[in-house]
């Protein structure tokens, strides 16, 4: 599976979007990019996945470029409750997730 | 929809005893589960593979005799660390792949394990 490399952490204001940034310039044509998120002592939480084209759900946006080189997601009004480790990871439908280290994203009031 | 419980949430035991945590879908099918570990302050790192009816693939490092694993349903996996010992403290987190929708994982809320 591709790696992927992301910020270690990221400080947003509440009530603003939050753009969590992702490269993953390995990523071959089958693969999908994933986004979770865990918040502190709790299982992974998931947010949304893409194959080519932007996703949009209730929970966040992700944007992946044309060449699916890097991708971002996006929270649209950031709570405090959206404090957590946000983990972006590449990989086939049928395969296992690789967690990285992710960005520990902090929502200040 | 795609809800994955986890029992016990946690559990303290004595050194040598055998610990059996359980991961349950229960709202859809799950052909797949995996099984992870969560050390402080570190990702989650998957250790073993379980598909319902066989036996379950073990990533390297990881101890087949020592994390057993069943997966005999489709909405239920089981993983016993046997004869467990402090380093085996960790937090233990399950995921489960819908049979129906391949292509998203949904986690349980983990098992805090530790051992004394």
């Amino acid at each position: 599976d591709a790696k992927t490399t992301q910020p270690t952490s990221m400080d947003c204001a509440e009530g603003r979007a939050a753009n969590l940034p992702c490269n993953h310039s390995t990523i071959s044509g089958n693969e999908y990019v994933y986004w979770y998120r865990q918040i502190h002592s709790q299982g992974p939480q998931y947010i949304i996945h893409g194959l080519k084209n932007n996703e949009t759900n209730e929970m966040a946006s992700l944007i992946i470029t044309e060449d699916r080189k890097s991708s971002t997601l996006i929270l649209p009004h950031a709570t405090l409750r959206d404090t957590a480790v946000y983990y972006c990871i590449v990989a086939g439908s049928a395969r296992q997730l690789t967690f990285g280290s992710g960005t520990q994203l902090t929502v200040l009031p | 929809g795609a809800v994955v419980s986890q029992h016990p949430s946690w559990v303290i035991c004595k050194s040598g005893t055998s610990v059996k945590i359980e991961c349950r879908s229960l709202d859809f099918q799950a052909t797949t589960m995996f099984w992870y570990r969560q050390f402080p302050k570190q990702s989650l790192m998957l250790m073993a593979t379980s598909n319902e009816g066989s036996k379950a693939t073990y990533e390297q490092g990881v101890e087949k005799d020592k994390f057993l694993i069943n997966h005999a349903s489709l909405t239920l996996s089981t993983l016993t660390v046997t004869s467990a010992h402090p380093e085996d403290s960790s937090f233990y987190i399950c995921s489960a792949r819908d049979a129906e929708v391949w292509e998203t994982q949904y986690f349980g809320p983990g098992t805090r394990l530790l051992v004394l």
